[in-house]
């Protein structure tokens, strides 16, 4: 079954960390690049980082650029996103996609960060 | 940064009837956008991308058409599984890239 199935999430402090994984089934992940994209409660998706397939080119928004990593292992056919510094604008749920180059044709079903003291 | 933006919020309309979303691009993205949709409580799901191709299993009642800066999701006759939110994604060459606000189809 081809699905990706995140994990990680929960509750953190702000200016604490948190590692979100994401493991990939039914596929070759190294063939493809790789996003974390997320959607804050009642609100719309914004992209947050995407990698490529070998994981020697990655790309990340402004608002977690410096606080956010992205990174891979193909052969654990798994994803990551080790989150710093956060704050309470990145509460959200976070979803990880498989990104052949110009969409997103999967996504998993999500992982809640939540940010409060 | 392109900024992508979704016309109308909100779609009130009954089961049966057109349904015409757009999305309008700061600056020119050729064909470089992606439509999906995305229901309460779950993922999004992809419908249409490089502006006017359906991806696989998305039924022929959905169309994508535009390019430049102006693009337009049309449903052609509202089943009840299609009230929902639409966004937009600009997918040039180079991140970022952004999504639209959303449009909410809702039930009229």
């Amino acid at each position: 079954q081809v699905q990706l199935v995140e994990s990680g999430g929960g509750l953190v402090k702000p200016g604490g960390s948190l590692r979100l994984s994401c493991a990939a089934s039914g596929f070759t992940l190294s063939d493809y690049y790789m996003s974390w994209i997320r959607q804050a409660p009642g609100k719309g998706l914004e992209w947050v980082s995407y990698i490529s397939s070998s994981g020697s080119t990655r790309y990340y928004a402004d608002s977690v650029k410096g606080r956010f990593t992205i990174s891979r292992d193909n052969a654990k056919k798994s994803l990551y996103l080790q989150m710093n510094s956060l704050r309470a604008e990145d509460t959200a749920v976070y979803y990880c996609a498989r990104d052949p180059g110009t969409l997103v044709d999967l996504w998993g079903q999500g992982t809640l960060v939540t940010v409060s003291s | 940064e392109i900024v992508l933006t979704q016309s109308p919020a909100t779609l009130s309309l009954s089961p049966g009837e057109r349904a015409t979303l757009s999305c309008r691009a700061s600056q020119s993205i050729s064909s470089s956008l992606v439509w999906y949709q995305q229901k309460p409580g779950q993922a999004p799901r992809l419908l249409i991308y490089a502006a006017s191709n359906r991806a696989t299993g998305i039924p022929a009642r959905f169309s994508g058409s535009g390019s430049g800066t102006d693009f337009t999701l049309t449903i052609s006759s509202l089943e009840p599984e299609d009230f929902a939110v639409y966004y937009c994604q600009q997918r040039s060459d180079w991140p970022p890239w952004p999504f639209g606000q959303g449009t909410k189809v809702e039930i009229k």
